[in-house]
């Protein structure tokens, strides 16, 4: 079936320091791909998204491309702030009829001033 | 324009207790997923629903564990005789139509903290 495999947390940066979180996936036809950010207290919000090979989503200072010679979505920024500390899912859509999202485990970042 | 509503925001129950969780998703979405966080653990899909009609439920535990998406009204996610494993934050998420995979986007509510007892 689909997967996601997400690198394992937590990881814990300086205010400014350079963010990388590799993302993984497998799946059976073209997916979709997401970024999403979870908050302390919160449900996900979309962070970005990239639908077809070679895009790249953006948002908020986050990028991530579609990578489908190497499966691969990572998520990087370039400084990262304190305000950026959350939990950060890896997510795809299959085609198949509905919009069900497979996501990783999560990612855990903290950000230090 | 209310994004997904979900409530309790926090739910407590002893073990053998029913769990009700309500989703009413945003205004002219027709569909509605749920999906369930576990501790230390990503979301799981649980559910697909349309207006009365259950769509997809293959990650819904066979037991204790039910749907629903009237006519009128929210969805509810029901747990029937809660045990411990339950504990879990269950969120919905809401989209327009089921269309293109990524062209709609689904539209996720805070979600519903369970404690089981």
């Amino acid at each position: 079936g689909d997967s996601v495999t997400q690198m394992e947390g937590p990881v814990t940066l300086s205010e400014e320091a350079f963010l990388t979180i590799n993302c993984t996936y497998t799946a059976t036809g073209y997916p979709s791909l997401f970024w999403y950010v979870q908050y302390p207290g919160e449900g996900l919000q979309l962070l970005l998204k990239a639908t077809k090979a070679d895009d790249k989503g953006s948002n908020k200072g986050f990028e991530a491309t579609y990578r489908k010679e190497t499966t691969s979505f990572h998520l990087e920024k370039g400084s990262v702030q304190v305000s950026d500390s959350a939990v950060y899912f890896c997510a795809l859509i299959t085609q198949g009829g509905s919009e069900k999202l497979v996501f990783g485990k999560g990612t855990k970042l903290t950000v230090n001033p | 324009n209310a994004g997904v509503m979900q409530n309790p925001r926090h739910l407590v129950r002893r073990r053998g207790q029913e769990a009700r969780l309500r989703c009413s998703p945003m205004k002219g979405h027709s569909h509605v997923y749920w999906y369930r966080q576990l501790p230390e653990e990503g979301l799981k899909f649980m559910v697909y629903l349309q207006k009365e009609n259950i769509i997809d439920e293959s990650g819904m535990p066979k037991e204790r564990f039910s749907a629903e998406f009237p006519k009128e009204g929210p969805s509810i996610l029901r747990i029937q005789q809660v045990v411990r494993g339950d504990s879990a934050a269950y969120f919905c998420a809401s989209s327009p139509s089921g269309g293109t995979p990524g062209a709609n986007v689904l539209t996720f509510g805070a979600g519903s903290r369970l404690t089981v007892l």
